[in-house]
């Protein structure tokens, strides 16, 4: 059975404190691992797509990377506006669906 | 462009009503999905459909029927609802089955 999951549930940040959230996964055939940003009463926003170990992606103050096992997404010198719930899912070329975690809550205080 | 646009965006049943849920999208995008998300289990696959004309179960399909209506409408039914189906539902499109999927803003349902 696939499996994707998430840590830490939650995390505080202060601006400016860099850190990282861990997404591990066991999904048969990955063909791909996605990672979302999601605003409270809105739908999953599209951040990067990782194909094969070692890729990394960047967008402003985020990147994510990807191992055999796990995706990082770190947060370089965060921002308020960086607080949302972070979502990786994984993508099985056997099942052909999505495997989403239970998403890390991000907070950044000013 | 809208993207993903659902419709209604809250909904409140009593057990045993029905309803329908409405998803269109305007990117031209050949599958769709239907997702629920509960608090602490992350977003679930109820139905897809790969292409106009096909639909498959996901993961928790019990209790729902899905449309694929046109390229661009997918609709989720629930015939006859029950509090285990409170939850938020977001629909989902793809230009194929491996594809990045963009979501719709979701759908708020409370069952009584």
């Amino acid at each position: 059975e696939d499996q994707v999951t998430q840590s830490p549930e939650a995390l505080r940040l202060q601006e400016g404190e860099s850190s990282s959230l861990n997404c591990s996964y066991t999904v048969s055939g990955l063909r791909g691992l996605f990672w979302y940003r999601q605003d409270p009463g809105k739908g999953p926003e599209f951040l990067f797509t990782l194909y094969s170990a070692g890729e990394e992606k960047e967008k402003e103050r985020l990147k994510a990377t990807l191992t055999k096992k796990e995706s990082f997404l770190h947060i370089t010198a965060p921002k308020p506006e960086d607080s949302a719930t972070y979502l990786c899912a994984g993508f099985s070329g056997s099942a052909r669906q999505l495997t989403f975690g239970s998403g890390t809550q991000l907070t950044v205080l000013p | 462009n809208a993207g993903v646009t659902q419709t209604p965006k809250f909904q409140v049943l009593k057990t045993g009503q029905s309803m329908t849920l409405q998803c269109a999208q305007d990117m031209n995008h050949n599958s769709m999905y239907w997702y629920r998300q509960d608090p602490g289990m992350g977003l679930r696959l109820i139905y897809y459909s790969a292409s106009e004309g096909t639909t498959d179960k996901g993961e928790v399909p019990n209790g729902y029927n899905v449309s694929r209506l046109n390229k661009r409408e997918f609709s989720l039914r629930l015939e006859s609802a029950a509090p285990s189906q409170t939850s938020v539902y977001f629909c989902a499109s793809s230009e194929g089955g491996t594809d990045t999927q963009y979501f719709g803003p979701g759908t708020r349902l409370t069952v009584l």
